[in-house]
Parts: structure tokens; sequence; C-alpha cells
């Protein structure tokens, strides 16, 4: 089975709103996450990455957290916009590949 | 600068077919992976090439086999499809030598009727 996988498989947010997308995975050994976005028709974006040995790490507009302990990592979204809406997907590195939760679905509502 | 191109965007087989697909990794990029999603879920790893190689396999049949070139370019071929093979078909590059993010192609719709 997937060690990768996400609560929640939709969330819907008003605009303007902070989104938290969750992830838990389940490989202890991994050492590199990276949180992708998916617009219908396109392939994964790159959204934001971060290794084992940090619990947190921040870009524009958009944070990730990493609890080892619990193996949860979380993607926080700012000031949430009618262009974030997608699906997003966590990712884990598991030798030479990556591999994805199923994706939650983010609905931003105006 | 292009990104991850593939080719082509759209195709419909029959079952019991064949299909290749192609990559074009982004440029400077020599490692490419290829990933199977199914209509709402995760991309699923096939197998990755490097060096004209393949370095890793995930959990699927022999029918889906690759090939690298020595343009670090891809193809993906299955063989004897099957209904089941419906899928979005990704492409990523990355570079070797860095363990960093990949990028993805937009993808090939294939359905097999």
């Amino acid at each position: 089975g997937e060690s990768v996988g996400l609560h929640l498989p939709t969330l819907s947010v008003q605009e303007g709103d902070n989104s938290i997308i969750n992830c838990a995975y389940s490989n202890s050994a991994s050492d590199y996450f990276i949180w992708y976005k998916q617009e219908s028709g396109k392939g994964p974006q790159f959204i934001i990455d971060i290794r084992s040995n940090m619990d947190k790490r921040q870009g524009q507009r958009v944070t990730v957290l990493l609890n080892k302990t619990v193996k949860h990592l979380s993607l926080q979204i700012a000031a949430t916009q009618p262009g974030d809406s997608a699906v997003y997907f966590c990712a884990e590195t598991l030798g030479q590949n990556f591999v994805f939760g199923p994706g939650t679905r983010l609905s931003v509502l105006p | 600068d292009a990104g991850v191109t593939q080719s082509p965007t759209h195709l419909i087989k029959t079952r019991g077919q064949q299909v290749t697909l192609r990559c074009s990794p982004k440029s400077g990029h020599d490692t490419v992976s290829w990933y199977q999603q199914a209509l709402g879920q995760g991309p699923q790893f096939i197998f990755q090439y490097y060096e004209e190689e393949e370095r890793q396999r995930g959990n699927f049949p022999d029918r889906f086999s690759g090939h690298q070139f020595p343009n670090y370019s891809s193809e993906l071929n299955v063989n004897a499809l099957l209904l089941g093979d419906s899928a979005l078909y990704l492409c990523a590059s990355s570079l070797e030598s860095l363990n960093t993010e990949a990028f993805f192609g937009q993808g090939t719709r294939l359905t097999v009727v």
C-alpha cells in the first residue's frame, strides 16, 4: 500500500482565509518531502519542499511544517486566492522516486 | 528554457494494442521518471531512467517498458493494452546530482477502448 496519505479529500475555504492541508506518511526513513499543486489538465507543479532535518520552511504565502514524531506534514497557504484552487499532493522520497498521496482538492469560495 | 515536454497530449488506443509515449526533459536534466495517474488518484511511480539505464522500478508489469536516449529524452512503451491502463501518464525530469524536486510535464492522456 501507499506510505503517504491525506486526512481530508476535499477542503473548501473562503477567499482571503488561510488554508491548511494535511498529510500523513509512514516511512520514517524518508528524508525529503514535497508539496505539489495540480490544476485540471496539467501536470503537478512544485510548491515547496522540506528535508527531514528541518521542521519548518516558508515560501511566498506558503509554509510547510514537518513533524517527524508523528510523521505528519502540512501545507499552509496564507490569504487563499481563487488561483489556489487545485488538487494538492504531498510526496516523499523513497529511493529514487517520489511516493504520492491521493491528494486533497482545495476549493476557494468567493 | 523549455520545461518538460510530452507527446502526444491525448491518445486513444484499442485493447491489445501497443503504445509509445515520449518525453523531453527540462534543459540540463539527466534523469527521467514516469508516473501513471488514474483519475482522482495521485501519481504512481512506474520507473526511472538515468544514463540510459532503468534505475528503479515501481510495481508495474513487464508490459511497461522504457528507454532513455543519449540526449536524455525518454520513451514509455506499453504492450497488450488493457482497459485499466487508461490514465494520465506523467514524465518528470530531475538532475541526478541534486536530490531536489522533479519537474513534471503536462502528461499524456491515454484512453484504452
